[in-house]
């Protein structure tokens, strides 16, 4: 079936060093994707999302990477911060999907000062 | 502007038992989604609700049923609760069926 997937499970990284987070989806129906930020206990928190039309996207400190050729989705994090140390999970929606968000496993993000 | 709100933060049931779970959306949204989110793993779609109605449904039973009211806030219900459900129920909401981008807090729902 369709599924969206995230390449490493863990990621740890030196504070101040930028962050690269990978997801690989399969559905090539796929319009549009997000990226959440999830806390402990807490609901996803949404970064930064991308359509299907576009490759880059920029935003606060965070810039989205689209491939659309291979299926890749990238989360850069410039400049990590402890504050940064969460789970971070790659969702997407299909053309006809309605609202309906299809979510990886997530990867943990550790960042040490 | 208030953001997505969901009630209660956490229950605890026991097998067999029915639960219901309460989210209004962000304000000026009209759309709700529901989602499971079990430990370690990403949220799963359960349903979607706009204008009243069920609009989509991700693979649940039926024991999952919801209800949208005309404030567009709206409730989840699970009947015959099962150790398995035993989980993080997410609240999403949009407008007009767009995508949810927004999520509430969560009900963590721990079934003994």
């Amino acid at each position: 079936g369709e599924s969206v997937g995230l390449h490493l499970p863990t990621l740890s990284v030196q504070e101040g060093d930028n962050s690269i987070i990978n997801c690989a989806y399969s559905n090539s129906a796929s319009d549009y994707f997000i990226w959440y930020k999830q806390e402990s206990g807490k609901g996803p928190q949404f970064i930064i999302d991308i359509r299907s039309n576009m490759d880059k996207r920029q935003g606060q400190r965070v810039t989205v990477l689209l491939n659309k050729t291979v299926k890749h989705l990238s989360l850069q994090i410039a400049a990590t911060q402890p504050g940064d140390s969460a789970v971070y999970f790659c969702a997407e929606k299909g053309e006809t999907s309605g609202s309906r968000l299809t979510f990886g496993e997530g990867t943990q993000l550790t960042v040490n000062p | 502007d208030a953001g997505v709100t969901q009630s209660p933060t956490h229950l605890i049931k026991t097998r067999g038992q029915q639960v219901t779970l309460r989210c209004s959306p962000k304000s000026g949204h009209d759309t709700v989604s529901w989602y499971q989110q079990a430990l370690g793993q990403g949220p799963q779609f359960i349903f979607q609700y706009y204008e009243e109605e069920e609009r989509q449904r991700g693979n649940f039973p039926d024991r999952f049923s919801g209800h949208q009211f005309p404030n567009y806030s709206s409730e989840l219900n699970v009947n015959a609760l099962l150790l398995g459900d035993s989980a993080l129920y997410l609240c999403a909401s949009s407008l007009g069926g767009l995508a949810n981008k927004y999520f509430g807090p969560g009900t963590r729902l721990t079934v003994l």
